[in-house]
C-alpha cells in the first residue's frame, strides 16, 4: 500500500492556466507539507499544515494555495500558472509526536513533475 | 538562522570503492534532528536515515554508516564498497525541534561507474 500518494504524476499545461495536485497519506500522521523541487535539485518547502491547520508558509506567492479537508488530503491549488513554476513538487508528512520538540520521520509521496509551457 | 551544506556538487567513483559525502549544518537550536534522503533517477525520495541532537552514536547499516559529529556540526555518510544501485542524488537536511520542517542541502549526486 503506498503510504503517501500524489496525483498527478506528469502535468503539462499552458502559462496563465490553473491547476491543483492532490496529496493523500494513509499513515496516520497529523503534519503534512509540501516542498518544492527546482531545476537544479534544490528542494525547498513551500507549506505545513498540522491537523488541516496551516502552520508554516515560506513566502509563497499567493497564486499558490493549499488545502487541506481533513488530516489525510493536502491539496496543493496553482492560479495563473508561470514558467518559473515549473518544477517538481513534493508532498511529505509526518506525526508531530507528544511530547515538546518530538518528532518522527518525513516520508515523501513520488513527487509531481509540472512542466508549464 | 538554520542551513545544511553538502559542498560536494558531485562525486564519480568506480565500483567497491568506499565513498563518504559529507554534510555540515547551522543551528542555535539544543533539540533537532539530522537527515538523510536519497533520490535516484526515477525521482522519489528515500529516507535513509535520522538522527536527533542528544545521539551522537554512529550508525552502521549494511554498506552505509554514518558518522555524527557536534563538535564539528558534520553528520557524514559512507557507502562502503560501493555499487551502481547507489548511484543517486543524497540529500542531508536538518529540522528543529518545532513545527518541523526540512532544511535541506544542495545535494550530492553520487555517479558510481561499473
Amino acid at each position: 500500500d503506498t503510504a503517501v500518494s500524489q496525483t498527478p504524476k506528469y502535468l503539462v499545461t499552458q502559462m496563465g492556466n490553473d491547476k491543483s495536485i492532490k496529496c493523500e497519506q494513509n499513515l496516520g500522521h497529523d503534519t503534512m507539507y509540501w516542498y518544492k523541487q527546482d531545476s537544479k535539485k534544490f528542494l525547498k518547502i513551500m507549506f505545513s499544515y498540522n491537523n488541516k491547520e496551516l502552520i508554516i508558509n515560506e513566502t509563497v506567492p499567493n497564486r499558490f494555495s493549499p488545502k487541506s479537508p481533513d488530516k489525510a488530503h493536502l491539496n496543493l491549488h496553482i492560479n495563473s500558472l508561470e514558467l518559473g513554476d515549473s518544477a517538481v513538487y513534493f508532498c511529505a508528512s509526518h506525526r508531530q509526536g507528544s511530547g515538546t520538540g518530538y518528532q518522527e520521520t518525513q516520508y515523501f509521496g513520488p513527487g509531481t513533475r509540472l512542466l508549464v509551457l | 538562522a538554520q542551513k545544511v551544506t553538502q559542498a560536494q556538487t558531485e562525486i564519480s567513483v568506480v565500483e567497491k570503492e568506499d565513498v563518504t559525502l559529507d554534510c555540515v549544518y547551522e543551528t542555535r537550536d539544543t533539540t533537532y534532528y539530522l537527515f538523510w534522503y536519497k533520490q535516484p533517477p526515477s525521482g522519489e525520495l528515500v529516507f535513509l536515515i535520522r538522527r536527533n541532537s542528544f545521539d551522537e552514536q554512529n550508525e552502521i547499516s549494511g554498506r552505509y554508516s554514518w558518522n555524527f559529529q557536534k563538535s564539528t556540526s558534520s553528520f557524514n555518510f559512507t557507502i562502503t564498497a560501493s555499487q551502481v544501485v547507489d548511484s543517486a542524488v543524497y540529500f542531508c537536511a536538518l529540522s528543529e525541534a518545532e513545527g518541523g520542517k526540512l532544511i535541506f542541502g544542495q545535494g550530492t549526486e553520487l555517479s558510481v561507474k561499473p
